[in-house]
């Protein structure tokens, strides 16, 4: 069974500082996606990363995936407000249902 | 296309009631999806359906609950005899599977209060 993993939990910032949250899973996983949720709201898909190596990038958010080392990364530069969020990483066993992580608060401030 | 939409957003009701939530997904999904989160937590996988077929289902999803696609279009979700611990956030999602990634959309949620 397909167990996800986030480090750290909660993550409180400084505007322009950079840092990585860690998303670490158990077996197999099909795809890792990375999404963002704000308060009251619903998910919002930010990345599907697909094979090993992948690395995909969005403004100040940067995602990538190891398979080998089953660790999937979020890289934040030049963090400003408006990253503020809880951001989820999710793991996809057979193709079907999502398998997420607790989810890492974070909270960047001027 | 507007989205996955969901309706009620908010539903507070007492223990023991029936409640039942509907969901309209994306309209060429062809797969809906049912997750609960509570908070604090990541949503958690209740059930899903290919167009009209529900196919799976999590062990969550005690006999109290029960969700149908009739047309394999829209979805509703049954909690039946409610109890505290089902008050949560039910979020649905859909997407179109096929070949390579087939991305979840998510709706902006049912919340569900049992007082």
């Amino acid at each position: 069974e397909l167990k996800v993993e986030q480090n750290p939990l909660f993550l409180s910032m400084q505007e322009g500082k950079n840092y990585t949250i860690y998303c670490n899973y158990s077996t197999t996983s099909d795809r890792l996606y990375w999404y963002r949720q704000d308060p009251g709201k619903s998910l919002e898909s930010l990345f599907v990363l697909l094979s090993n190596g992948a690395v995909k990038q969005e403004g100040r958010l940067m995602a990538s995936l190891d398979t080998k080392a089953r660790l999937s990364t979020l890289h934040i530069t030049a963090a400003v407000h408006d990253l503020s969020a809880t951001y989820f990483c999710a793991g996809e066993p057979y193709g079907n249902k999502l398998v997420f992580g607790a989810g890492t608060i974070l909270r960047v401030k001027s | 296309d507007t989205g996955v939409s969901q309706d009620p957003r908010h539903k507070i009701t007492k223990r023991g009631q029936n409640v039942t939530f509907r969901c309209d997904p994306i309209s060429e999904h062809n797969r809906l999806y049912w997750y609960r989160q509570t908070l604090g937590q990541g949503p958690e996988f209740l059930t899903y359906f290919q167009n009209e077929a529900q196919l799976e289902k999590s062990r969550l999803l005690s006999d109290r609950f029960s969700a149908e696609r009739p047309k394999g279009s829209f979805s509703t979700l049954e909690i039946q005899r409610t109890e505290q611990g089902d008050s949560a956030m039910y979020l649905c999602a859909s997407s179109l599977a096929g070949q390579g990634p087939h991305t979840q959309y998510f709706g902006p949620g049912t919340r569900l209060t049992v007082l």
